[in-house]
């Protein structure tokens, strides 16, 4: 059973619009989320993370957006650029985890 | 230094090899972990140590056998791998074993087994 999921295996935008990248989760005691960004043939790189004290959380072009009634968090990247173009996997544990639960990944391919 | 070190960056091995990956951060954090990442699927937790002390074992089988000889090291000993473990393997590190920490991943070491 996944407890995280990436519905939407990939995305395509075009360069300056808005990517939103969303992500939803079924487990009630997750309590912090993360977005992790991986390019081919390299480890994960941390993006941006939310608690679920909070609703929102900006960082540059990056906003992470958590939705707790709805068990459902978003990445939204504006402007997006060509170097965006990579997997996005959201991450979740809860306050007993010990490490990180993945989805599947998002791949973003923006185009210019 | 933010950083989560990965040797080697590429490995290939036979069957009945034995190789060691190796793992180094300086971020004084307690916590590191191995995960095993196969194409186009997200990293699957192999092992966490925390302070030094192996706290998780993901039902890993034994050909694969992870070492932390001090707080910065975190090795994986490699013995009788089948070519189904091909795969990358992700070293991570994080403050402590504790919900909110961030972790930071290592480049990863692409094993290849033949």
């Amino acid at each position: 059973d996944q407890q995280v999921k990436q519905n939407s295996p990939s995305l395509s935008v075009q360069e300056g619009r808005i990517s939103i990248l969303n992500c939803d989760y079924t487990n009630s005691m997750f309590d912090y989320f993360l977005w992790y960004k991986k390019y081919p043939a390299e480890g994960p790189t941390f993006l941006i993370s939310i608690s679920s004290i909070k609703d929102k959380n900006e960082d540059g072009r990056f906003t992470v957006f958590l939705n707790k009634s709805a068990k459902h968090l978003s990445l939204h990247i504006v402007p997006s650029q060509p170097g965006d173009s990579a997997v996005y996997f959201c991450a979740a544990s809860d306050q007993a985890g010990t490490a990180l639960i993945f989805g599947k990944g998002t791949t973003l391919s923006v185009s210019s | 230094d933010t950083e989560v070190t990965q040797t080697p960056k590429h490995l290939v091995m036979g069957m009945t090899n034995k190789k060691s990956l190796k793992c180094e951060q300086h971020m004084g954090h307690r916590a590191m972990y191995w995960y095993k990442q196969k194409a186009k699927k997200p990293p699957e937790l192999m092992f966490v140590y925390s302070y030094e002390k192996l706290s998780i074992n993901e039902s890993v089988p034994s050909r694969f056998s992870p070492e932390c000889p001090n707080s910065s090291l975190l090795n994986l000993h490699l013995h009788a791998l089948q070519p189904e473990d091909s795969a990358l393997y992700l070293c991570a590190s994080s403050q402590d074993v504790d919900s909110g920490d961030t972790q930071y991943f290592g480049p990863g070491t692409r094993l290849t087994v033949l």
